[in-house]
């Protein structure tokens, strides 16, 4: 079945960018997403990529597909601390809806 | 409320016991969905609803696992005789439809301890 799968921890300085990772192996993904979950909070849509797109750019985040080595990234720029979650990819399982997460990075920002 | 919720918040219960959980999706709102997260791990999908069309129970781990749903409205996720593996927190969602590109709000969750 689909999989997709994350690094566990990343941890960077204020100010620096992060860089997190994750791969999938369902080829027919027309949506990739980003979601960020901090302590106490729901899980929150952060961006999302459609699979015909190589890179999509919002405000500090930049997304990259990488389709034929199915690769996403999500790029974090001038990391704050409010930016420490976890932070899970997740494709959409053919056209049902049903979102299929990775493990989730857990980022940590240090001052 | 503008949001999906959930309740109970947390629950802890003893092996052996029925569970039941809530969701109430945001209004209008025809695809619901139920994931489960075990600690330290990613969410993983149990069962959604779309309108008036059959569930799609293809992510129940058990029997002991069912849900409901009224119309569009609330569904209810019910665990027979609980085991301590079922301990997780359950988290409902809901989007507009069940389209591929239709963002899906998430509930805050409820934490279930099995004992």
């Amino acid at each position: 079945g689909e999989d997709v799968e994350q690094s566990l921890f990343l941890s960077v300085r204020e100010g620096d960018s992060s860089v997190i990772n994750c791969t999938y192996t369902d080829s027919s993904s027309t949506y990739l997403y980003w979601y960020k979950q901090e302590p106490g909070a729901g899980l929150q849509l952060l961006t999302y990529i459609f699979s015909n797109m190589d890179m999509k750019q919002d405000q500090r985040l930049t997304v990259l597909l990488n389709k034929k080595d199915k690769h996403l990234s999500l790029r974090i720029a001038d990391t704050q601390t409010g930016d420490s979650a976890i932070y899970f990819c997740a494709d959409i399982s053919g056209n049902t809806g049903k979102l299929i997460f990775g493990q989730g990075t857990t980022l940590q920002v240090k001052p | 409320g503008a949001g999906v919720s959930q309740s109970p918040s947390n629950k802890v219960t003893e092996k052996g016991k029925d569970v039941e959980l809530r969701c109430d999706p945001i209004s209008g709102h025809t695809a619901l969905y139920w994931y489960r997260q075990r600690l330290g791990q990613g969410l993983e999908f149990l069962i959604y609803f779309q309108g008036n069309s059959a569930p799609d129970k293809s992510g129940l781990p058990s029997d002991r696992f069912s849900a409901e749903r009224t119309g569009e409205s609330v569904s209810t996720l019910t665990i027979q005789r609980t085991q301590q593996e079922d301990s997780a927190v359950y988290l409902c969602a809901s989007s507009p439809s069940s389209g591929s590109w239709d963002e899906q709000f998430f509930g805050p969750g409820t934490r279930l301890t099995v004992l």
